[in-house]
């Protein structure tokens, strides 16, 4: 049964980097069946998807337009974890951030859907001095 | 970005009753559509993908139906541990994006 196991600090000062871990495991980890995903959830912007790595060859990255720029996701597959990093955080990064598991769920002739079915329990993450 | 509206926001049902949510994409997403139920101080908990098919072990009380841009999440014969919030969530087009929820209360 796979879990999703996350780390790291539940405070971060003000533009100083978020860094987060999500460790996997009884699954596979490299496979095309699968992205890796995170997501944060705060009141004032509810649910929102962050970015995802997914191996299909290579390990390859999406992000999303509102935090492009400052946000990397990082893969270590010796320890079965990839791992958030957020840069410059101010007040508004404050959240709930989760990791998730996608699994493809269709195909066409050009791209792979994925869709989230193993989440992570949640990092509470504040951002202050 | 492709955006997601829910209605209503909240409502309110007794044990036993049936309650339908609808979901609202801003353009066509075809079947890509996700619902997850989510408890206060939980992770959501993913129930349907493809728009109406189930994940494993979620009972069949939960039904999705829809395509393009409207569907629709029913729960029928409501239980206590089925009050909660539920989104949906499109993943037709990066970025993924979430509905605004709608939390199911106790009347």
């Amino acid at each position: 049964q796979i879990q999703l196991q996350q780390s790291g600090p539940g405070l971060v000062k003000p533009s100083q980097t978020l860094s987060l871990t999500c460790a996997i495991s009884g699954d596979t980890f490299s496979t095309i069946s699968f992205t890796w995903n995170w997501i944060r959830q705060s009141p004032s912007r509810g649910l929102e998807w962050l970015g995802r790595t997914h191996y299909t060859s290579e390990w390859l990255n999406d992000y999303a337009f509102s935090v492009k720029g400052r946000i990397s996701i990082n893969v270590d597959t010796s320890k079965s974890q990839f791992s958030l990093q957020l840069n410059s955080v101010t007040p508004e990064d404050t959240a709930v951030y989760f990791c998730a598991r996608a699994r493809v769920v269709g195909a066409t002739r050009f791209q792979y859907y994925y869709s989230m079915d193993v989440w992570g329990k949640g990092t509470t993450v504040t951002v202050s001095s | 970005d492709i955006q997601m509206t829910q209605s209503p926001s909240s409502l309110s049902a007794s044990v036993g009753d049936r309650v339908t949510i609808t979901c609202r994409a801003s353009q066509g997403i075809s079947n890509y559509l996700a619902w997850f139920q989510q408890k206060p101080g939980k992770a959501p908990k993913s129930l349907i993908y493809g728009a109406s098919s189930l994940l494993s072990g979620v009972p069949s009380k939960f039904s999705g139906s829809g395509s393009g841009t409207e569907f629709t999440l029913t729960i029928s014969n409501l239980q206590p541990e089925d009050f909660a919030t539920y989104y949906c969530q499109q993943y037709s087009t990066y970025p993924f994006t979430f509905g605004p929820g709608t939390k199911v209360e106790i009347k």
